[in-house]
């Protein structure tokens, strides 16, 4: 299995809502990362995860909270989001923080109306 | 962090070569050079990773100059089916303290008929 799966496909929110983006990898990798990507931009790192820790913040504002509950899922959570939030957001797995090989899953389109 | 500049787009048609060149002026030692492949709604998919000289698997080459300054991703033969976003990035893999993987702007291929 060399996918990551992310869910849901897409999510519409309001700024006022609460709601989670899931990714899950069985690759047994052990780094985990969260980009976000705008239209006809290139992705933007969030974060990275390492063995289950965060590893790099890349200031990304607190109404995004990730969370790496065991080595095969990474969530993010959202809340209070802005209407300039709404992007794809990619999960991606490697084998090690380090890796230049990142696997990413399809996105998460997120519109926050 | 390096940075990579590239072209903003190129044409070509199918059955041609192409190259794509990436210029990264301020690349540092410990520095690899990564380039990834990403089609409209879906996460950006490894192409191939080098550090110096020639690197060749099934689907491109990297040619890497001694100076490793810039790179050159070439595509033999495309197809209809290779018109995506093409992405250079640089760095330093080898670390497990650092990982951070940052795309640049990318370059747009269009292959016609």
């Amino acid at each position: 299995d060399t996918e990551v799966t992310q869910t849901p496909k897409h999510l519409v929110m309001g700024m006022t809502n609460k709601k989670s983006l899931k990714c899950e990898q069985h690759m047994g990798h052990r780094a985990m990362y969260w980009y976000k990507q705008k239209a006809k931009k290139p992705p933007e790192l969030m974060f990275v995860y390492s063995y289950e820790k965060l590893s790099i913040n890349e200031s990304v504002p607190s109404r995004f909270s990730p969370e790496c509950p065991n080595s095969s899922l990474l969530n993010l959570h959202l809340h209070a989001l802005q209407p300039e939030d709404s992007a794809l957001y990619l999960c991606a797995s490697s084998p090690y923080q380090g890796s230049g090989e990142l696997f990413f899953g399809e996105g998460s389109r997120l519109t926050v109306l | 962090l390096a940075k990579t500049t590239q072209p903003i787009s190129m044409d070509s048609y199918e059955g041609q070569e192409v190259n794509i060149t990436c210029s990264h002026n301020n690349i540092a030692t410990n520095d690899y050079i990564t380039w990834y492949q990403q089609f409209p709604s879906q996460g950006p998919r490894f192409i191939i990773q080098g550090y110096k000289t020639k690197v060749t698997n099934e689907v491109a080459s990297l040619f890497i100059p001694a100076d490793r300054k810039s790179s050159t991703l070439s595509l033999p033969r495309v197809s209809l089916s290779d018109t995506a976003v093409y992405y250079c990035l640089v760095g330093d893999i080898g670390s497990s303290n650092t990982g951070k993987l940052i795309f640049g702007q990318g370059t747009t291929l269009q292959v016609k008929p």
